[in-house]
């Protein structure tokens, strides 16, 4: 049974720039949540998708966007690339409902 | 603002001894809660859920007060495996997601 997968595991972009990050839940979940974690910092909510739809969103600005396919994978888009979204990009899924979330081995996102 | 805080550390306990951490949330409405592992440069786990009853999981016992809004995670007879860093997580009450607090850094020392 595979877990939470992601890809790339690491990228190295610069500033303005554009990065796509994609996810798979892990089998029998419907519902991926993202997250950013900066060194030293526990993980930020991003957003939560379910359904192909945005439902919930953290305090992060409009750079950051994101899509669930049919198959409830998931891509986050981020925008005009600043040096302060350097970190590692967490996606977790879940059973809609379920608070218990299983995190993939995130995408560490460098900007220079 | 929805917070979790919890003491960063580091916590240097020697083997075989004892550790307890605690953390706060300030969400009074919050309805789940959980410790994560999170070891250097990996992903968070799952650790244990939290509950006010108290729950226990081999050598590690959390727990819920919910009036002090805080929980707690104790460590007995540690491991040198158990060098990580844990995150309380609180959830849910009108909150986004899941609200971590920036982890407590624990070393086990031989």
């Amino acid at each position: 049974d595979a877990g939470v997968t992601q890809s790339p595991t690491h990228l190295i972009k610069t500033r303005g720039q554009q990065v796509t990050l994609r996810c798979s839940p892990k089998s029998g979940h419907d519902t991926v949540s993202w997250y950013q974690q900066a060194l030293g910092q526990g993980p930020q909510f991003i957003f939560q998708y379910y359904e192909e739809e945005e439902r919930q969103r953290g305090n992060f600005p409009d750079r950051f966007s994101g899509h669930q396919f049919p198959n409830y994978s998931s891509e986050l888009n981020v925008n005009a690339l600043l040096l302060g979204d350097s970190a590692l990009y967490l996606c977790a899924s879940s059973p809609l409902g379920e608070n218990e979330q299983f995190f993939g081995p995130g995408t560490r996102l460098t900007v220079l | 603002r929805k917070e979790v805080e919890q003491d960063p550390g580091p916590f240097n306990v020697p083997e075989g001894a004892t550790v307890a951490f605690n953390c706060t949330y300030s969400n009074s409405a919050s309805q789940s809660f959980f410790w994560y592992r999170q070891d250097c440069r990996k992903e968070p786990k799952l650790l244990m859920s939290v509950y006010s009853s108290g729950n226990e999981d081999g050598r590690f016992t959390a727990q819920l007060n919910r009036a002090s809004q805080y929980i707690s995670l104790l460590i007995r007879d540690s491991k040198l495996s158990d060098s990580a860093t844990y995150l309380c997580v609180a959830s849910g009450g009108g909150a986004d997601g899941l609200t971590f607090g920036k982890g407590t850094h624990l070393i086990i020392q031989p």
